[in-house]
């Protein structure tokens, strides 16, 4: 079945340790993101690419990076910079990046700081 | 600046029908409007997207007013599987900005 793998599920680490999240997709999607979702909040766009080897930061940069080397890869890191990690993580993807594309996203990963 | 904006929570009972309004004040012309559907730890789920005036697919319908400043997801005959929280996304074409609305969390009662 096509669709967008995030993985770990759950996720944890130490305070100061960079950690990454994986996001896959086989949808053959041009475009994807990460957003952050704290509790009983709504989306907040992290990064987004429209192609491979470009990306553009969203509202929430800071403390995140993010690199797109292949298609169906766009592997988010949480930094040491960024001062409170604990959220919940969605990654989701689009057939190219414009407005009128429906976007498919994964079942996120759960961040936790310990 | 732009904004989207919906009501937080609603209640609803089982077989009716359930409207949900979001304004966007600061829409422009070629911007699109789409709602998804997230259940807890679970990603958002696409459910309509629109224009103008409406859409419908084989689970809601999407109504836009003429002046496009909001628009209203309908959902006919609830069930208590719709409980979920629903958001609205406006994707702006001139500067591809996605404005998402906060969420409206609907509770469907037997």
């Amino acid at each position: 079945d096509g669709g967008i793998t995030q993985s770990p599920k759950y996720l944890f680490r130490k305070e100061g340790q960079n950690v990454t999240l994986s996001c896959e997709q086989n949808l053959n999607h041009d475009a994807m993101y990460w957003y952050r979702q704290d509790p009983g909040q709504g989306l907040r766009l992290i990064y987004y690419s429209q192609i491979v080897n470009d990306f553009q930061k969203g509202d929430i940069a800071e403390g995140y990076s993010v690199s797109r080397e292949k298609k169906e890869s766009f592997p988010l890191t949480v930094t040491s910079a960024q001062k409170n990690p604990t959220a919940f993580y969605l990654c989701a993807s689009s057939p190219w990046g414009q407005g009128n594309q429906p976007q498919h996203f994964g079942d996120g990963t759960r961040l936790s700081i310990l | 600046l732009a904004k989207t904006t919906q009501p937080i929570s609603m209640d609803s009972y089982e077989g009716q029908e359930v409207n949900i309004t979001c304004s966007h004040n600061n829409i422009a012309t070629n911007d699109y409007i789409t709602w998804y559907q997230q259940f807890p730890s679970q990603g958002p789920r696409f459910i309509i997207q629109g224009y103008k005036t409406k859409v419908t697919n084989e689970v809601a319908s999407l109504f836009i007013p003429a002046d496009r400043k909001s628009s209203t997801l309908s959902l006919p005959r609830v069930s208590l599987s719709d409980t979920a929280v629903y958001y609205c996304l406006v994707a702006k074409d001139s500067n591809y900005q996605l404005i998402w609305g906060a969420g409206t969390k609907l509770i469907i009662k037997p």
